[in-house]
């Protein structure tokens, strides 16, 4: 078990720009959760999958965001257009539905529009 | 709908002191509530939980008690170490996600 990954780690984008971002879960967890977390705030959430469908998005998920989980296994969060508002951590979380209280956080990807 | 408010920080204390964040509650309903711990250049990692009413979550020396009469959880240590320095998370759980405060900086200093 090597935990969720996340990848990259740090992005550096111009206003304007597009960035995907990508999360590998645990891999028998079905379920997959995307938060954002801002300088001094605790995460909050975006977005869950449960499989490869999505199944819930919070009012933070602006239509400039989307989020993937096409095989059900890993998750891609994509932002268009970006805006010096969407700076954050964006982070990654998978649970298995049986224990579903148990989320494991990957360790982030750092987004800087400049 | 469903918050949390978490004591302030930053918190500061010697090697061997007691600690104490405070963490309350609003949420319909009594749902679990967990102590998410952030380490220096780490994602978040599950420190302890309770899933009821006067349940104690522990781990590492920290405690917390579900109290219902007070919507509160807050998080104990006896005897805190330097490598105790962190970010302590309270978070409740909603129907399919996470609901946190705002965090606390802890500083263990020797």
């Amino acid at each position: 078990d090597t935990g969720v990954s996340q990848n990259p780690r740090h992005k550096i984008t111009k206003r304007g720009q597009n960035v995907t971002f990508r999360c590998d879960p645990i891999s028998e967890h079905n379920r997959l959760y995307w938060y954002r977390q801002t300088l001094g705030q605790g995460p909050e959430f975006l977005t869950y999958f449960q499989n490869e469908a999505q199944l819930e998005k919070s009012r933070l998920l602006s239509d400039r965001f989307s989020a993937e989980r096409p095989k059900g296994s890993f998750s891609t969060l994509e932002i268009q257009r970006t805006e010096q508002g969407d700076s954050a951590m964006y982070l990654c979380a998978s649970s298995y539905q049986g224990s579903r209280l148990e989320q494991y956080f990957g360790p982030g990807t750092r987004l800087t529009v400049t | 709908g469903d918050s949390v408010t978490q004591m302030e920080g930053p918190v500061t204390l010697s090697e061997e002191a007691f600690l104490t964040i405070n963490c309350t509650y609003t949420a319909t309903g009594y749902p679990s509530l967990f102590w998410y711990v952030q380490y220096p250049g780490e994602g978040l990692q599950l420190l302890l939980k309770a899933t009821k009413a006067d349940d104690k979550g522990s781990n590492k020396g920290f405690e917390a008690t579900y109290r219902k009469e007070t919507t509160s959880f807050h998080l104990e240590k006896g005897s805190v170490q330097v490598s105790d320095s962190a970010v302590y998370f309270c978070a409740l759980q909603g129907a399919n996600n996470l609901f946190f405060g705002t965090g606390t900086r802890l500083t263990v200093i020797p």
